[in-house]
Parts: C-alpha cells; structure tokens; sequence
C-alpha cells in the first residue's frame, strides 16, 4: 500500500459529460503527478504539482482538462465535455523533493459511452 | 525525443526458468531509471531503480536490473521465476526537465507458466 488514494475507483459517463476525478497522496508528498494509461500502453505524463503550484503540463492535456491542488495536499483532475477517446486510466502519483521514487494510487478507470 | 523502448510486449515462461526482460532509453532522458511492476488489478509498485553507483540493482524479490550506458539498456533479469511473478512490468526513465514525471515504456507483461 503505497499510501496514495483515488476516488472513484470506476467511472461511466456519457459523451458529453463533466467528470471530476480525486487523488489523495500521503501528507510527505510535496510533489504529485496524473498520469494517462490506455490499454496496452505504459502510462503517459499529464500534470505534475509542486505543492499548490501546477508547475508543467503535457500537450496531451488539451483545453477540456484541468487540474488543481489547493492546498498542496488533495488534488482533482476534471475533464469537461468528455470524448470516447478520453476513456483510460488516470493514475495520480506522490512524490517527495530530493527522494526520486514516485507513489502511484490505485488508478481511476473512465468509460465514456 | 525522449523515450523508452520496452522491446517485447509479451514473454511467456515455465516456472523456474530465467527471464529477461528488455528496456532501452532515449539519451535525451536523465540516467534515472526504475522498473515498476503492476500486478492484475492492483497499482504500479516500484520494484528497483538505478540513480547512480554500481550499475547492478536488485530488488527485494530476485529481480536485478543492469545499467549500461554504453548500450543506452537497463535489461531487468531474474535467474528463477515463480508464478506469482506474472504480472506487467513498466520500464521507466525520469524525463530531462526538474519535475521529475517519468517517461514509462509500453510495458511487458511476463506469463510465467507451471
């Protein structure tokens, strides 16, 4: 048990809907990533936060997603008007300054109908 | 670019035999290397990786990986599989920026068979 939580574990929406996803790293992880996993494939960066400050997104974060961490500690992923082609894995990891391992939670599965 | 070649998608295996499996990097990413594992329905966990120091690195249960520049590889290896080893296995590198996210490979997934 890695100590890093995601909420909800399994998602079903429509195309079209908003969803909001949430990660809960343990309170030493100043540092917190989302990552992307489609089937078959090794998991792909999307955001990374230094405490409350999104310091680096990829180009695979178009304008529907969003991401923040408020108070350096929890942190949510929302995608609006969502796409079938959005449907993945979303992955949140913790990390700590100055120490290289990452955390990963257990993952947040998004089916888009 | 940066990147990370996992070289085989599938490796099926008998129990007891040797395993290797095979990943390469970009030398566009940093030297910090990890192999992380990801049992059926459960998260990646981190099984060894590679910072600096003596380029061979092991991990709790049997696995060891090899750093060699030269080769830009980090082959992970283990002399003996059991069944409990079956599971997917990512190579990853850290990406050249400060942020420290992870550039992974596609991922392995090792079958061991009885």
């Amino acid at each position: 048990d890695t100590g890093v939580s995601q909420d909800p574990r399994h998602k079903i929406t429509k195309r079209g809907q908003n969803v909001t996803f949430r990660c809960d790293p343990i309170s030493e992880h100043n540092r917190l990533y989302w990552y992307r996993q489609t089937l078959g494939q090794g998991p792909e960066f999307l955001t990374y936060f230094q405490n409350e400050a999104q310091l680096e997104k990829s180009r695979l974060l178009s304008d529907r997603f969003s991401a923040e961490r408020p108070k350096g500690s929890f942190s949510t992923l929302e995608i609006q008007r969502t796409e079938q082609g959005d449907s993945a894995m979303y992955l949140c990891a913790g990390g700590t300054s100055g120490i290289f391992e990452q955390y990963f939670g257990p993952g947040t599965r998004l089916t888009v109908t | 670019a940066q990147s990370v070649t996992q070289l085989d998608s599938q490796v099926p295996v008998f129990e007891e035999a040797p395993v290797e499996l095979r990943c390469n990097y970009s030398s566009s990413v940093s030297v910090y290397l990890f192999w992380y594992v990801q049992y059926p329905n459960q998260g990646l966990q981190l099984l060894l990786k590679y910072l600096s120091g003596s380029t061979l690195v092991e991990s709790i249960n049997g696995f060891e990986a090899e750093f060699n520049k030269s080769q830009t590889s980090f082959h992970l290896r283990k002399p003996s599989v059991h069944i409990s080893d079956t599971a997917e296995y990512f190579c990853a590198a850290q990406g050249s920026s400060n942020t420290g996210k992870l550039i992974f490979g596609q991922g392995t997934t090792l079958q061991v068979k009885p």
